[in-house]
């Protein structure tokens, strides 16, 4: 389920399963996304980058979906594993400033 | 490479007492910055650095200072802290000489608590 206000949205999924983390940016002048994971206690880590002229780039059980039309950026983990229970967040880079989201935060079910 | 690293892990501060949070890098990276990560709020970018001799305002500068005279350091100042101050504080690097393909590399953060 969801829960917002001062709480970051939850996202649970069963291990195995593929999971879906959506994230909306402000601004059309963006020209590059990224997706950071961050574990408790530590600073964010890359997970996979687009540039705005993109639409999709995969990596390793990950791939990551641009809608410029609508400005929304997606995530999607394939088999999600025990140890991708993390929050997520997405960034835009705006010139020389990256601009991060509220984060969503995925709790993997054993 | 140590990559970027933040000191110290954690303080206490009294309100009105100033302090420095450091950061380091070692992967000759031109641009740093720092953010502030409060619950539910996501990073927020306080200040930001091109190079060695240039700063910038990010989203939430107030309270703030920041300098570069080297490429490796780029220290955050509190003056007067503020319990508003308390958060997590973390200090990013990356590449500059590409466009593209240059995400950000984080230390693990200074958690802060003004009293």
């Amino acid at each position: 389920g969801e829960s917002v206000g001062l709480h970051l949205p939850t996202l649970s999924v069963q291990e195995g399963d593929n999971s879906i983390i959506n994230c909306a940016y402000s601004n059309s002048a963006s020209d590059y996304f990224i997706w950071y994971k961050q574990e408790s206690g530590k600073g964010p880590q890359f997970i996979i980058d687009i540039r705005s002229n993109m639409d999709k780039r995969q990596g390793q059980r990950v791939t990551v979906l641009l809608n410029k039309t609508v400005k929304h950026l997606s995530l999607q983990i394939a088999a999600t594993q025990p140890g991708d229970s993390a929050v997520y967040f997405c960034a835009e880079r705006r010139r020389d400033k990256v601009i991060f989201g509220p984060g969503t935060s995925l709790s993997v079910i054993p | 490479n140590a990559g970027v690293t933040q000191t110290p892990k954690f303080q206490v501060l009294k309100t009105g007492q100033s302090m420095t949070l450091q950061c380091a890098q070692d992967m000759n990276h031109e641009y740093m910055s720092w953010y502030r990560q409060d619950p539910g709020m996501g990073l927020r970018l306080i200040h930001y650095s091109v190079g060695a001799g240039i700063t910038d305002q990010g989203e939430v500068p107030n309270g703030y200072n920041v300098s570069r005279s080297t490429t490796e350091d780029f220290p955050l100042r509190l003056l007067s802290a503020a319990p508003s101050q308390t958060s997590v504080y973390f200090c990013a690097s990356r590449q500059t000489d590409s466009l593209y393909n240059s995400p950000l590399h984080f230390g693990n953060g200074t958690r802060l608590t003004v009293t």
